[in-house]
């Protein structure tokens, strides 16, 4: 299965900061399509997850533009700017490119 | 707009059957390109993808518990169903019923239900 290696684990960010959460595939994300299938998620506290970004970098409706994705290949990241108290949470990447689809184990955003 | 909720027994023994119950609304599962997945939390393996289905009836598995699998749906009623034979304690887990189309992966989820299992 394709391990994807998220970092750091915890992120401790002031409010209006910005935050960028790494996550690094075992194997190439490149769908023999062309298409790149690595996605991030965030869980707020007592929550689901909830889709953010699809494809690398395209916004799931009504996700502000404070959230930004990017990466290819293996590499990935995603950059919150002005973080507001209702980022905090834990983020997930998730891959689909190969099979079976798996998530990274979480990065926990949290106030300084 | 999409709701999803999923329902099941809560509680049960190690080597029982686990069914779940899905039931949507706000898209149909006739609808090209619609699928509705099963995901689980626990805190000992994170996240993790169990099946999909999609709206042409093709399913798939994670391979790892393949054998213990099988997806079915409802398409009259908006509902979908997951069966894991074999339940371990290690199947412990808040098991959630997802949404997923062929551009927006998982894009709605539902609340989840937790499973425990335990003698």
């Amino acid at each position: 299965d394709v391990v994807l290696t998220q970092t750091p684990v915890s992120l401790l960010i002031s409010l209006g900061g910005q935050a960028s959460i790494s996550c690094r595939s075992s194997q190439s994300l490149v769908h023999s399509n062309g298409n790149t299938y690595l996605h991030w998620y965030l869980q707020k506290p007592g929550q689901s997850p909830q889709l953010l970004i699809y494809q690398v970098s395209n916004r799931f409706s009504g996700i502000p533009d404070r959230f930004s994705g990017s990466g290819s290949g293996t590499d990935f990241t995603l950059k919150i700017s002005r973080v507001e108290p209702e980022d905090l949470g834990v983020y997930y990447c998730l891959q689909r490119t190969h099979n079976p689809d798996t998530f990274g184990a979480g990065t926990k955003l949290e106030l300084k | 707009q999409v709701t999803l909720k999923e329902s099941g027994p809560g509680i049960l023994q190690p080597s029982q059957t686990l069914s779940l119950t899905c039931s949507f609304s706000g898209f149909s599962l006739n609808t090209y390109g619609m699928c509705v997945g099963w995901i689980r939390q626990s805190s000992g393996k994170g996240l993790e993808w169990l099946a999909n289905i999609w709206w042409n009836d093709d399913k798939y598995y994670n391979p790892s518990l393949k054998n213990r699998l099988t997806i079915s749906k409802d398409t009259s009623n908006n509902q979908a169903f997951l069966k894991i034979t074999n339940m371990d304690t290690a199947d412990t887990a808040t098991y959630y019923c997802v949404r997923h189309t062929t551009g927006t992966p998982f894009d709605y989820w539902g609340q989840g239900v937790m499973v425990t299992v335990s003698s």
